[in-house]
């Protein structure tokens, strides 16, 4: 079963405008964290924001926000205010432990196009 | 500070040859992960180390594959011998303890 599912494989935004990218997990570990990569042309990847699963806050970075919903188990990443230099592949992950390993779990990505 | 550093940044090699990728992680970090990143099958954890021990190496394809961490500064990942089903981007990704994951810039690798 996918741990991790990006459900979109591509969305288009106008520039200036907010994006809801999608990322749903499944997990019976109570301790977990969710992350968000971001993957431009150029191919590195780039940590964007970081949810622990017992934060109390949506975590917030900049432009980037993370809804958050743990019984619904979502971790929607929200871009405001879209940029041109935010079109990329974006990569929710998921970090648990199973038996002694610990180790971040990944969807398949999403492809985010930013339109002047 | 210097983030994590991988080379080369791109190999072409041919079937049968030894490929071996290489990663510095970032000073103090004691987790380091090798990514395999393919369209097919997205990215893939091969191997892990802990404070240079293999933790989980579950995810390495097959034995043509082998990684070591001889010390705290340095990672190879070795493809013997390489297929061309082998190419694809092998990121190296570090972190110190629990917190984030911060990778390299990846080595891409064509095997004809």
């Amino acid at each position: 079963a996918q741990k991790i599912t990006q459900t979109q494989p591509g969305m288009f935004v106008q520039e200036k405008e907010a994006v809801t990218l999608d990322c749903t997990y499944d997990t019976s570990d109570p301790s977990y964290g969710l992350f968000w990569y971001k993957q431009p042309s150029s191919g590195e990847m780039i940590f964007l924001i970081y949810q622990g699963s017992y934060d109390q806050q949506n975590a917030t970075e900049g432009r980037y926000s993370l809804n958050f919903q743990k019984a619904r188990k979502s971790a929607n990443l929200v871009i405001s205010a879209s940029q041109l230099g935010d079109s990329a592949m974006y990569f929710c992950a998921m970090r648990e432990r199973q038996g002694g390993s610990e180790k971040l779990v990944f969807g398949k990505g999403m492809k985010l196009t930013v339109n002047p | 500070d210097a983030g994590v550093i991988q080379s080369p940044r791109h190999e072409v090699t041919e079937m049968g040859q030894e490929v071996t990728l290489r990663c510095k992680p970032i000073s103090g970090h004691d987790y380091l992960f090798w990514y395999r990143q393919t369209m097919m099958r997205g990215l893939e954890l091969l191997i892990y180390f802990n404070n240079n021990v293999p933790i989980d190496d579950s995810g390495m394809p097959e034995d043509r594959f082998s990684a070591k961490m001889p010390n705290a500064s340095f990672s190879t990942l070795k493809i013997q011998p390489s297929e061309p089903r082998d190419s694809a981007v092998y990121f190296c990704a570090t972190r110190k303890g629990e917190e984030t994951q911060y990778f390299g810039p990846g080595t891409r690798l064509l095997v004809l």
